[in-house]
């Protein structure tokens, strides 16, 4: 167990619609970042928080959106859903560089 | 900008034998270079790291690596493997001044009886 909490850990949607990721991200850990991992891509980082702010974006498409709450939990937002955006989406948090910490990941399908 | 090169998407061997799994890295700066497993079903778990000082670096499970700045690599190692080493092996750097990381395409290790 990693500490990070992801929730839901699957979701069904239809194109079109939105869905709301959570992230609960270990105690401490100022630092959230969120990837997505496909068979296609790979491994790819979307953003990063840290206390709040926005720390770094790296391949977020405009229709997907973050934030990170004053109790340090993360929400990733994805909207307009197509079928390409069905993947799995990781959370992770850090107290130092690079050490980062997964979640379990939220499998997304979009139908 | 930083990439990473998994040479093998694949990497089949048998129980108690030795494996190598290869990492290249590009970068103008400075880096930081780690290994992450994945397991089936679940999330990334980090096996070791390179921050500085000694280029042999020791991680869990009984796996290392040895960065070699001249050839930007970053293999990583083990003398013998065993079944619950199966699994998916990510290769990832960051710069020294950033947290987030980049990963290669991973491989996946079979360990066969």
């Amino acid at each position: 167990d990693s500490g990070v909490t992801q929730t839901p850990k699957h979701l069904i949607t239809a194109t079109g619609q939105r869905v709301t990721l959570r992230c609960s991200p270990r105690s401490g850990d100022l630092s959230v970042y969120w990837y997505q991992q496909s068979l296609d891509q790979g491994l790819q980082f979307l953003i990063q928080y840290y206390n709040g702010e926005e720390r770094a974006k790296g391949n977020i498409l405009e229709r997907f959106s973050a934030q990170q709450f004053p109790d340090l939990h993360s929400e990733l937002n994805l909207s307009s859903l197509e079928l390409g955006d069905s993947a799995l989406y990781f959370c992770a948090s850090s107290p130092n560089p690079g050490e980062l910490f997964f979640g379990e990941g939220s499998r997304l399908t979009v139908l | 900008a930083q990439s990473v090169t998994q040479l093998d998407s694949q990497v089949p061997v048998f129980e108690e034998a030795p494996v190598e799994l290869r990492c290249n890295y590009s970068s103008s700066v400075s880096v930081y270079l780690f290994w992450y497993v994945q397991y089936p079903n679940q999330g990334l778990q980090l096996l070791l790291k390179y921050l500085s000082g000694s280029t042999l670096v020791k991680g869990i499970n009984g796996f290392e690596a040895e960065f070699n700045k001249s050839q930007t690599s970053f293999h990583l190692r083990k003398p013998s493997v065993h079944i619950s080493d199966t699994a998916e092996y990510f290769c990832a750097v960051s710069d020294t001044g950033r947290r987030a990381l980049t990963f290669g395409s991973g491989t996946r290790l079979q360990v066969q009886p």
